[in-house]
């Protein structure tokens, strides 16, 4: 069975820190991983990694995927209270046509 | 482009009645998803279509079902709603090319209780 496991659930830190948040897959046939924002609503696209190794960045948001081990980390730096929000880590299944998405990680910035 | 829309924002059942989540997408996208997020969970999938005429199941279709008629409406049927479908509901949608163009685009959601 496909899965994808996030972690931690929950995380609640002050503004300023910095965060890294874990996905961890155990899929059939891997084609790549998406990172998403959720706040009140629908998710919005972050990052799609697809490649060992190669970080992507966006502002204060970076993200790195690792083919052998099986595991992406998000990385938030400087964090905001406009960083509040679920992050979500979907795997895109090959010839599968689907994604496979974690539990989420609650992360929470406190001013 | 609107990008995907979903009808209606909110709704309330009764145990036992039916009711249709519409969904439409203005991007010409082939493959179309509805998930359900149950409160502190992730996203499910209930069912997928990677075109017109194509549906198929994903991870927890039970008690739902779906059509897909033209390659820009995607609606989702509850026959019998139960309390446990007491849920938000996601449509999205995607464009495969030969590239990884894996990036979906998600409606807005409906937010349905089940008393």
């Amino acid at each position: 069975e496909d899965k994808v496991v996030q972690s931690p659930l929950s995380l609640v830190v002050h503004e300023g820190d910095t965060v890294t948040l874990n996905c961890s897959y155990e899929v059939t046939n891997f084609r790549s991983l998406l990172w998403y924002k959720q706040e009140k609503k629908a998710p919005t696209f972050l990052f799609m990694l697809t490649s060992s190794g190669i970080e992507k960045k966006s502002g204060r948001l970076s993200s790195i995927l690792d083919k052998k081990e099986l595991f992406s980390i998000l990385n938030i730096t400087a964090t905001q209270t406009g960083d509040s929000a679920i992050y979500l880590c979907a795997v895109v299944i090959q010839g599968a046509q689907k994604l496979v998405f974690g539990q989420g990680t609650r992360l929470t910035i406190n001013p | 482009n609107a990008g995907v829309t979903q009808t209606p924002k909110f709704r309330i059942l009764k145990i036992g009645q039916s009711m249709t989540l519409q969904c439409t997408q203005d991007m010409n996208h082939n493959y179309m998803y509805w998930y359900r997020q149950d409160p502190g969970m992730g996203l499910k999938l209930i069912y997928y279509s990677v075109g017109a005429g194509i549906t198929d199941k994903g991870e927890v279709p039970n008690g739902y079902n779906v059509s897909r008629s033209t390659t820009e409406d995607f609606p989702l049927r509850l026959e019998l709603a139960a309390p446990s479908q007491t849920s938000v509901y996601f449509c999205a949608s995607t464009e495969r090319l030969a590239g990884f163009t894996d990036t979906q685009y998600f409606g807005p959601g409906t937010r349905l209780t089940v008393l």
